[in-house]
């Protein structure tokens, strides 16, 4: 069975400060792992995904298969970053789009 | 391209009563999956829908069930509701494993 945990249900930090949101996986598997996140108001959205290796909004993510991690991080916290974060696993050995989440992290940028 | 559009987007039914969803997938992509949402539970996966034939299912009791159509339009049914139906279900569509888009949910409360 595959497992996903966040820690942090509520994490508030300031504008400018660096900022880590947790996400822990439990998969005997080859994972491929994702960090969804929703707005005020708004949609589910893909925010990255670790096969990419990329920055979106200044948030980077890597995978760490020994700590069975995929932290999200950004190193300046802005206002509009603000948002509930979930991170999501998808297992590579089954076809289809199937993901499973974590709990989830409201996140809250002070000014 | 348009988005996921989910109807209706809220719903009140009593105990007993059943349900039906429906779920328009964006243009072109021909999967798509329900989830659950719910403040003890967070996202949980109902089920997934490719091609009109059901790809992945969650660990749901019997009496949630999904369709595919032939433009890929979606729906889904709830039998005998029970108070703990309540929540909010979103649906999302795919074209690639990749990412998801997902709909604004359709709220439905069981009294």
């Amino acid at each position: 069975a595959q497992r996903v945990t966040q820690p942090e249900k509520l994490l508030s930090v300031f504008k400018g400060a660096p900022v880590e949101l947790k996400c822990n996986y439990s998969y005997s598997g080859s994972p491929e792992l994702f960090w969804y996140v929703q707005y005020s108001r708004q949609r589910l959205q893909l925010l990255l995904r670790h096969i990419s290796r990329e920055s979106i909004k200044g948030f980077t993510a890597d995978l760490n298969k020994g700590e069975t991690s995929f932290h999200l991080k950004k190193p300046f916290a802005q206002e509009e970053d603000s948002a509930m974060y979930y991170c999501a696993l998808r297992s590579e050995e089954t076809s289809g789009s199937r993901l499973t989440f974590g709990e989830g992290t409201q996140l809250t940028v002070n000014p | 391209k348009a988005g996921v559009t989910q109807t209706p987007r809220y719903l009140i039914k009593t105990r007993g009563q059943q349900v039906t969803l429906s779920c328009s997938p964006i243009s072109g992509h021909r999967s798509v999956s329900w989830y659950q949402q719910t403040p003890g539970q967070g996202l949980q996966f109902l089920f997934e829908y490719f091609s009109e034939t059901q790809r992945n299912k969650g660990n749901f009791p019997g009496r949630f069930s999904g369709r595919q159509f032939s433009n890929s339009r979606s729906e889904m049914n709830v039998s005998t509701l029970e108070l703990g139906d309540s929540a909010l279900y979103l649906c999302a569509s795919s074209q690639t494993r990749y990412e998801q888009y997902f709909g604004p949910g359709t709220r439905l409360t069981v009294t």
